[in-house]
């Protein structure tokens, strides 16, 4: 199975900050990178398609990169409503793998 | 629009089944996957499958190979996914999405309690 890597696990940050979280692919998985936000309570969201586009109605500041295995998602200035769990998912090949997710949490 | 509307939470006991649904509206049922992602009290999300409602095929995780069985129904537009021998591990929230994980339903719970 492809294991994805994602890191920090938990992330305090201050409004306004910018914040990046990355996932590390275990295998080759191209551009089939997902990012997910998720509130308490709440079903995910997907952010970030094809490792860099943005999904519909996702604000601006945000934006998904790929450097080699390595998938970024960044918050360019964080935003109260931007507290939440991330989540990247990898779609490549089955059993897609989701990483552990990062807690983004107000400092 | 799109929308995937679950049934609600489950409280059965340990060693039986359940089986929950996922009703869609708002998109073309037969012609866009149907995935399903549990996640356990306090954990991750966990992919556990999707099936095509058009033909039925499935694709299952491995881990969960023998415990969640995918079906649809094509006059109705839902689908549904079986979990067997339930045990305290089974209890979490699961998920339907479709078009590539772009619409979600709203979760059901599922307590395994005797």
């Amino acid at each position: 199975d492809i294991q994805m890597t994602q890191s920090p696990s938990s992330l305090p940050a201050s409004l306004g900050d910018r914040v990046t979280i990355t996932c590390r692919a275990s295998q080759d998985i191209g551009n089939y990178l997902r990012w997910f936000q998720q509130k308490p309570g709440k079903s995910p969201r997907l952010m970030i398609y094809g490792a860099t586009n943005l999904a519909a109605g996702v604000p601006s500041r945000f934006s998904g990169s790929r450097s080699g295995s390595d998938y970024s998602l960044t918050i360019s200035s964080l935003e109260s409503e931007d507290m939440a769990d991330y989540y990247c998912l990898q779609s490549k090949e089955s059993p897609y793998t989701f990483g552990a997710g990062t807690k983004l949490e107000l400092k | 629009q799109v929308q995937l509307q679950q049934s609600g939470t489950e409280l059965v006991k340990p060693a039986s089944s359940v089986k929950i649904s996922c009703k869609a509206s708002g998109y073309t049922f037969t012609s866009n996957y149907m995935h399903w992602i549990r996640q356990q009290p306090g954990n991750g999300l966990e992919w556990i499958g999707w099936i095509y409602p058009g033909n039925g095929n499935t694709k299952y995780n491995q881990k969960f190979d023998g415990k969640a069985t995918l079906t649809a129904d094509k006059s109705s537009s839902t689908a549904y996914m079986q979990l067997s021998s339930l045990t305290s591990e089974d209890s979490a929230v699961y998920f339907c999405a479709t078009n590539w994980f772009a619409y979600w339903g709203q979760g059901t719970l599922v307590t395994v309690s005797s």
